[in-house]
């Protein structure tokens, strides 16, 4: 059974602080990883790793993925109260299924 | 504007009544998905479609059907016979070309009273 799995599940920082979000996963033909912010209803598109080892950036954020020991993680330095979501990630096989994992709640704190 | 719409945004519904959320997109996009997310807890497949007249079960289809008659819409009906249908119904739709994003509609609300 295919299964992608988060941790931890919650999160709890100050500002300013740096965090790693974790994503693993098993499944059968593997396409690519999506990393999604959902902060009230529709999930936002962070990144999207096709390729092992090559960071993507984006401002504060920064993910990379891991084909060999599949997984991928989220970093995010110098938190701000705005980052606050809960954070998902997803894999996309080759039948176009995307399975998406629990989630990590983050909450910020001034 | 290029979207994803869902409607309604909220649902009330009495046991033992079917009800059809409505997904529709403008993104030219083959493939669509449906999933369920319950307080605290990430996205559950729930169908999704490939192609027009094509769709597959995901995760938790039981007591869920779905139609992909047009390209553009993607509806799902929530039967009676799902047990606890009180849920967030998330739709989403991404390009089949490449590894694409998938984007996302802003949600359904249903309550079951």
């Amino acid at each position: 059974e295919d299964k992608v799995v988060q941790s931890p599940l919650s999160l709890v920082v100050h500002e300013g602080d740096t965090v790693t979000l974790n994503c693993s996963y098993e499944v059968t033909n593997f396409r690519s990883l999506l990393w999604y912010k959902q902060e009230k209803k529709a999930p936002t598109f962070l990144f999207m790793l096709t390729s092992s080892g090559i960071e993507k950036k984006s401002g504060r954020l920064s993910s990379i993925l891991d084909k060999k020991e599949l997984f991928s993680i989220l970093n995010i330095t110098a938190t701000q109260t705005g980052d606050s979501a809960v954070y998902l990630c997803a894999v996309r096989i080759n039948t176009d299924k995307l399975i998406f994992g629990t989630g990590t709640r983050l909450q910020v704190f001034p | 504007d290029g979207g994803i719409t869902q409607s309604p945004k909220y649902l009330f519904r009495k046991e033992g009544q079917n009800v059809t959320l409505s997904c529709e997109q403008n993104l030219n996009h083959d493939a669509m998905y449906w999933y369920r997310q319950d307080p605290g807890q990430g996205l559950r497949l729930i169908y999704y479609s490939q192609i027009v007249n094509d769709f597959q079960k995901g995760d938790i289809a039981e007591g869920y059907s779905v139609s992909r008659e047009k390209k553009e819409s993607f509806p799902l009906t929530v039967t009676s016979a799902q047990k606890n249908p009180t849920a967030f119904y998330l739709c989403a739709s991404s390009n089949r070309r490449g590894n694409g994003e998938a984007f996302f509609g802003q949600g359904t609300r249903l309550t079951v009273v």
